[in-house]
């Protein structure tokens, strides 16, 4: 059974903080999304990691793939309350099967 | 801006009862997805259809759940019959290309 562990689940902080949630399988990946989920929607696509090793940037988030493909990191920086959310990992298969780890729940504080 | 939709939004039945939960993906799209999110075992594939076809339902409990695609602007996921443990939100998704899925809102499920 592939499983993408995604910690820490709940992450309370302030205003103004940085902070990164990590995703970690023991399976190899074609490639690592991260998603936004709020509460009463269907999660929405931030972005693709495809090669090990990649970074990608959206404003004041960094993500990461790892080098091997098995895990994947999201750094915010400088958090707003906008930011607050379920952010998800999801790992795709080599038989295109879409696989989520079970999200960290981000409350940033004003 | 082309969305997936889903119907209903909400559905309260009684332990026993058959639910019917319908999904309009992207037109164009190929592939099609359902999902079921709950807070312990977060979002789950239970089946997933390329070109109306198919592919995977090996998360799906096979006894009660069924998946089918009657034509290209419709999917639907029935439950017969219904049981308390299915109470949670169903999602559909919809995409061009399989890593890149496009969620509906969702259908929230109660069963009494």
């Amino acid at each position: 059974t592939q499983l993408l562990e995604q910690s820490p689940q709940f992450l309370s902080i302030q205003e103004g903080e940085n902070l990164t949630v990590y995703c970690n399988s023991s399976s190899v990946f074609s490639s690592l999304q991260w998603y936004r989920q709020e509460p009463g929607e269907g999660p929405v696509l931030l972005v693709t990691v495809v090669t090990g090793g990649e970074v990608k940037k959206l404003k004041r988030l960094t993500f990461q793939f790892g080098d091997a493909r098995k895990d994947s990191s999201l750094h915010i920086t400088a958090a707003q309350p906008g930011d607050t959310g379920l952010y998800l990992c999801a790992g795709a298969l080599r038989d295109d099967k879409i696989i989520f780890g079970k999200g960290t729940r981000l409350h940033i504080l004003p | 801006d082309a969305r997936v939709t889903q119907t209903p939004r909400h559905k309260v039945t009684e332990m026993g009862q058959e639910v019917t939960m319908r999904c309009q993906p992207i037109l164009g799209h190929n592939t099609v997805f359902w999902y079921r999110q709950t807070m312990m075992q977060g979002l789950e594939l239970l089946a997933y259809f390329r070109n109306r076809a198919p592919l995977d339902d090996s998360g799906m409990p096979k006894d009660r759940f069924s998946a089918e695609m009657p034509d290209a602007t419709l999917a639907t996921l029935k439950i017969q019959p219904s049981e308390p443990r299915d109470s949670a939100v169903y999602f559909c998704a919809s995409g061009l290309v399989p890593w890149r899925p496009y969620f509906g809102p969702g259908t929230r499920l109660t069963v009494t």
